[in-house]
């Protein structure tokens, strides 16, 4: 199973909004409505940003939203804070394997 | 509150075996779904195996197929990694992550990770 496709970054200035894309195949985004989202901070631990493609879990500001298209997924992140500067994973469930992670994009608050 | 607790990484001889642990608190273990998900060295996230809870169902990346093994005792709320063979392309931070519900497939709590280098 291949890694989903994902920019290695991205940048944006504070309080603009930045989109992260997140490309797979029919069997993994395209197939099922199981993208998920991830954070991660320099030497922290992963944290759940997005799931079920648009689904926030609870404590996680709605500047944060998933959507879907075909077999490419996207994060977009509005409004930028200092806070946000981390990298970004995408997550696809993908059946038999079952789950495939993206390569990581960083995400740069200029 | 959720804790998730990894341990028994380290320095292992290419070849060589490794059993990691991970141990869980903090909610109904044997109901959820439990991954090992790895990072190497400055990479990406890479999910490597997976147990369902009732430990009767096992899933394995491809990379790891046949070489590492995951189990889970319910009645210590504990999940561990048999891991042989060993490579350097295993050495990785080593995380357990929980399945959110058994309606979404995603990751919603992790563990601080284990390190293991593969190493001669």
């Amino acid at each position: 199973q291949s890694a989903l496709t994902q920019p290695r970054s991205v940048s944006g200035a504070p309080g603009q909004s930045v989109t992260i894309s997140c490309t797979g195949t029919g069997s993994d985004v395209g197939g099922y409505n199981y993208v998920s989202w991830y954070q991660q901070h320099p030497g922290k631990t992963p944290k759940l940003m997005i799931y079920d493609v648009n689904k926030r879990p609870s404590g996680v500001p709605d500047r944060f939203s998933g959507s879907k298209s075909g077999n490419t997924a996207s994060l977009t992140v509005s409004g930028l804070r200092a806070e946000d500067e981390a990298d970004y994973y995408c997550c696809s469930y993908a059946g038999e394997t079952p789950w495939v992670f993206g390569g990581g994009t960083k995400l740069t608050v200029l | 509150e959720v804790q998730l607790l990894e341990s028994g990484g380290g320095l292992v001889q290419p070849g060589g075996s490794l059993r990691l642990s991970c141990a869980a608190s903090g909610f109904t273990f044997s109901s959820f779904v439990i991954s090992w998900v790895r990072q190497a060295p400055g990479k990406g996230l890479q999910w490597v195996a997976a147990i369902n809870n009732r430990g009767d169902g096992t899933y394995y990346a491809d990379s790891v197929k046949g070489r590492f093994t995951i189990s889970r005792d319910n009645s210590k709320n504990t999940l561990f990694l048999q891991m042989s063979s060993l490579t350097a392309e295993d050495t990785a931070v080593y995380y357990c992550a929980k399945r959110t519900s058994p309606l979404s497939p995603s990751f919603d709590y992790w563990g601080q990770g284990t390190l293991v280098t593969v190493s001669s």
